[in-house]
């Protein structure tokens, strides 16, 4: 019940197109959900967070849209760039700050 | 911009012997997380920690783990024994507020080889 299930494992995308990143939970009790952006050999770094009192949150290129019913929410990258080939992690809150993390997606945009 | 800062960036070390972690989290923050993330895996959690004592902690914290902050910048993650199955990245983050946000910035990591 605490697991968050990310998909795809893997992504290819050409430049300029759409990247869409998909996760599923099972726990109502999460509260906060954030995307983080991974670099090989850094840490995972806050991209975009929403909470499920909200639909859509847009930051620049990236969109998270959420849907609370289905217990579904997605990253949306726009224009995507060489530069985001990266690992994308969804997560989401649940007491005590704890955030159980997706399996990841592995992005990588083609020039 | 602050950030999270962990030392050493790697560890090698025996199965059987202490580690001892490090991390300075950023300076205003209130909350401190470690988090470890096996090769090729997702990031799990292990432990939360505000006012001087653990908040929550995860089923892989057991009692071979420990946290600790020593003085009023430094936060650390203790493995008292280590296992060949401790090999991982560490990371450490920290957050202003739980209550207001629940941001977690994290550090670069420390990854720990157990050979």
């Amino acid at each position: 019940q605490q697991q968050v299930k990310q998909s795809p494992q893997s992504l290819i995308v050409q430049k300029g197109g759409i990247s869409i990143i998909n996760c599923a939970y099972e726990n109502t009790a999460f509260d906060y959900f954030p995307w983080y952006q991974q670099f090989p050999g850094k840490g995972p770094a806050l991209l975009i967070a929403i909470r499920p009192d909200v639909s859509e949150k847009k930051e620049g290129r990236f969109t998270i849209s959420f849907n609370k019913s289905a217990k579904q929410f997605s990253l949306h990258i726009m224009d995507s760039q060489p530069g985001d080939s990266a690992t994308y992690f969804c997560a989401a809150r649940s007491a005590g700050n704890m955030l159980t993390f997706g399996g990841g997606t592995r992005l990588m945009v083609k020039p | 911009e602050p950030e999270v800062t962990q030392t050493p960036s790697h560890q090698v070390t025996q199965m059987g012997q202490e580690v001892i972690l490090r991390c300075v989290p950023i300076s205003n923050h209130l909350y401190f997380y470690w988090y470890r993330q096996i090769l090729g895996q997702k990031v799990e959690f292990l432990v939360s920690f505000y006012n001087n004592e653990i908040s929550e902690k995860s089923e892989i914290f057991d009692d071979q783990f420990s946290v600790e902050r020593p003085d009023g910048s430094n936060f650390t993650l203790k493995i008292r024994s280590t296992k060949l199955e401790d090999s991982a990245m560490y990371f450490c983050a920290s957050s202003a507020d739980r209550q207001v946000s629940y941001e977690q910035y994290f550090g670069p990591g420390t990854r720990l080889t157990v050979t």
